[in-house]
Formats: C-alpha cells, sequence, structure tokens
C-alpha cells in the first residue's frame, strides 16, 4: 500500500490552522471495521512520536489541538492553531495491510 | 513508563555484519511485537521488520530480507537485529518500536527508542 502525502512542506504562522493530507492507494478499513491508520510527529533531532491512531484517537499528552479525521483512502491531519513547538515533520502511517507496514513520504512543517 | 534504549550502532564496511539490540522495559514485553523502523540521513521512515510477542510471526520488508534477522528474547526483555551483507544504502538511524498489540493484529507503534546510527561506509 503506497501512503501520499501533501504538501511536502507547509510554512504557517504560529496562531494560525495547518492541514496535511494523506491518501491511501487502497482502502484502510480492515475486516474488523477499523481503520489502522496513525500520525507521527518527528520534531528536529528527535524520535518519531505518535499522535493520533485509528485515524482520530489521540495519545496521551497530545494538545488537543491536534486532530484526525478521514475515512477509506483520504485523511487528513490538522493542527487547530499551530505553535512554535509544533515545528517537525509529521508522517502518516497505515497498519491495515500489514505486513509491511508503510508511511508516508513526511510533511515538513516551519513557521513562516 | 515504557523505555527503549537501543545499542550496537557504529561504522561498518560494506558487506561486512553488525547486531543491533534494543532494551525495554516499563510494560510487559512478553505482551507485544517489536519492530525494528530505519531512516537514512534527511530521508524518511521505512519500516524493517517486526516479530510478534512470541517471536512465531516475523516479517520483513523486502529491501532487508535474506539480510536482516530479528529476534526476542522474552527472558531478558531485549528484541535485537542482525545485519548483514551491509551496504551503503543501510545507513540510517534504526529505531527499535514497541507494537500497540501482539503483532497478531493490525500494528500501530506506540513507543520508539532514541535509535541507533549505523553508518556503511568504505
Amino acid at each position: 500500500v503506497v501512503m501520499t502525502q501533501s504538501p511536502l512542506s507547509l510554512p504557517v504562522t504560529v496562531g494560525q490552522p495547518a492541514s496535511i493530507s494523506c491518501r491511501s492507494s487502497q482502502s484502510l478499513v480492515y475486516s474488523d471495521g477499523i481503520v489502522y491508520l496513525s500520525w507521527f510527529q518527528q520534531r528536529p533531532g528527535q524520535s518519531p512520536r505518535r499522535l493520533l491512531y485509528e485515524v482520530s484517537k489521540r495519545d496521551s499528552g497530545v494538545p488537543d489541538r491536534f486532530s484526525g479525521t478521514g475515512s477509506g483512502t483520504n485523511f487528513t491531519l490538522k493542527i487547530n492553531r499551530v505553535e512554535a513547538e509544533d515545528v517537525g515533520v509529521y508522517y502518516c502511517m497505515q497498519g491495515t495491510h500489514w505486513p509491511p507496514l508503510t508511511f508516508g513520504g513526511g510533511t515538513t512543517v516551519e513557521i513562516k | 513508563q515504557v523505555h527503549l534504549v537501543e545499542s550496537g550502532g557504529g561504522v561498518v564496511h560494506p558487506g561486512t555484519s553488525l547486531r543491533l539490540s534494543c532494551a525495554a522495559s516499563g510494560f510487559t514485553f512478553t505482551s507485544y511485537g517489536m519492530h525494528w523502523v530505519r531512516q537514512a540521513p534527511g530521508k524518511g521512515l521505512e519500516w524493517v521488520a517486526l516479530t510478534s510477542d512470541d517471536g512465531k510471526f516475523i516479517s520483513y520488508a523486502d529491501s532487508v530480507k535474506g539480510r536482516f534477522t530479528i529476534s526476542r528474547d522474552n527472558s531478558k526483555n531485549t528484541v535485537d537485529l542482525e545485519m548483514t551483507s551491509l551496504s551503503p544504502e543501510d545507513t540510517a538511524v534504526y529505531y527499535c518500536a514497541k507494537d500497540r498489540s501482539s503483532a497478531w493484529y493490525p500494528p500501530s507503534l506506540d513507543f520508539w527508542g532514541q535509535g541507533a546510527l549505523v553508518t556503511v561506509s568504505s
């Protein structure tokens, strides 16, 4: 399954919203009806950190300005009001059609 | 809390071997699948291998199949990655990551280690 993210780079003003798209080459709905699509944040010089799983469930400690939506093959990560600490690269990943697990190419969020 | 610590990275010549290890703590290791994911310099994330909680379900990315071997020791809470026939294309930071479940079900990677850098160069 190929995961395609856009845009490649996203310059955002602090306090403004940001949106990242992730599309899969096949539907990510598993036989149990759940969509195994996760989002990860990788800040500069750090390991990846999972933000969301099963499209829209936030991990513990993740601010509620991060939200996920989507179904089938189209998914979106939204940051309600970008803060300086949100700078980094964001990846989507599918686990529905495993193995292998596949990641999107990444979207770099930077502050204008 | 969950803690994953990779070790064993370094600089090696093409064609040689290297073994990475990941020490896990803060969770019931025997109940979770474990993965290795790598990131080449300046590039994105690439899944490498997985082992199920019991070690009976193992899978590899096509790019490493036949060269890399993942194994786990549930008595020591460790998961290793044996890498052979290394090439410069294997140069990357290698992350150990915990599965949300046993790996017998659709996986998601909920915790990651800090990574180990492997450089393959002549």
